[in-house]
């Protein structure tokens, strides 16, 4: 079974910029959650989607979204990039239900210039 | 909001010496999984404990789920190179889908 996927691997932006990232989940997992990691704060939840539906949101501010198409497949936006963006975005995918396991994606590496 | 409180932050140790880590919660996790992060790299999924005092193997590696639901350690033994990286605990709380992870251990192995 092939794991999670996450395209690109690595992008450049300049500030002010938007850009999309996408995840492909474990087939037959419905969840898709996204992560920010950066050096000083770790991994933060930013959203968790299921069956197309936005199920739980972190703190982050509204230039932040996402969606999950029906065949699970999910993509984040970030419009209006900042400095502060440049990080390591994580995907990972889980069946969806309670108490699952959550496998990660290689994640893409996003620098905001 | 709930936070997991992993400790150590860091630690160097000699190969072949055994490690241990633990993360403790504030409130009841159903779930702890243990993850491995290297550099650039996404984390990857070591162990998963469900149930309160299991205690589970992979390899060197074994994990517990603490008695209280509120903690779980991991260690590895007689440690080797290529265990460094950086470890992550994730508990899940009991009523929701969102997975909180602690802040990591950052393992550095001297051969």
């Amino acid at each position: 079974k092939a794991g999670v996927t996450q395209t690109p691997r690595y992008l450049i932006k300049t500030r002010g910029q938007q850009v999309t990232l996408s995840c492909s989940p474990i087939s037959g997992h419905r969840s898709v959650s996204w992560y920010q990691q950066t050096p000083g704060q770790g991994l933060q939840f930013l959203f968790e989607y299921f069956s197309e539906t936005q199920r739980n949101k972190g703190n982050f501010p509204g230039r932040f979204s996402g969606r999950q198409f029906s065949n699970s497949r999910s993509e984040m936006n970030v419009s209006t990039l900042e400095l502060g963006d440049s990080a390591l975005y994580l995907c990972a995918s889980s069946p969806g239900t309670s108490d699952n396991e959550q496998f990660f994606g290689p994640g893409t590496r996003l620098t905001v210039l | 909001g709930q936070q997991l409180n992993q400790s150590p932050q860091s630690m160097f140790i000699q190969e072949g010496e055994d490690v241990s880590m633990n993360c403790t919660s504030s409130s009841i996790f159903n779930t702890w999984l243990w993850y491995k992060q290297d550099p650039g790299e996404g984390p990857v999924l070591l162990i998963a404990l469900y149930k309160a005092g299991e205690l589970t193997s992979n390899g060197r590696l074994t994990a517990q789920f603490g008695i209280t639901r509120k903690d779980s350690f991991l260690n590895i033994s007689a440690s080797i190179p290529s265990d460094v990286g950086i470890y992550f605990c994730a508990g899940f709380p009991s009523g929701t889908y969102k997975y909180i992870f602690g802040t990591g251990t950052r393992l550095k192995v001297l051969a």
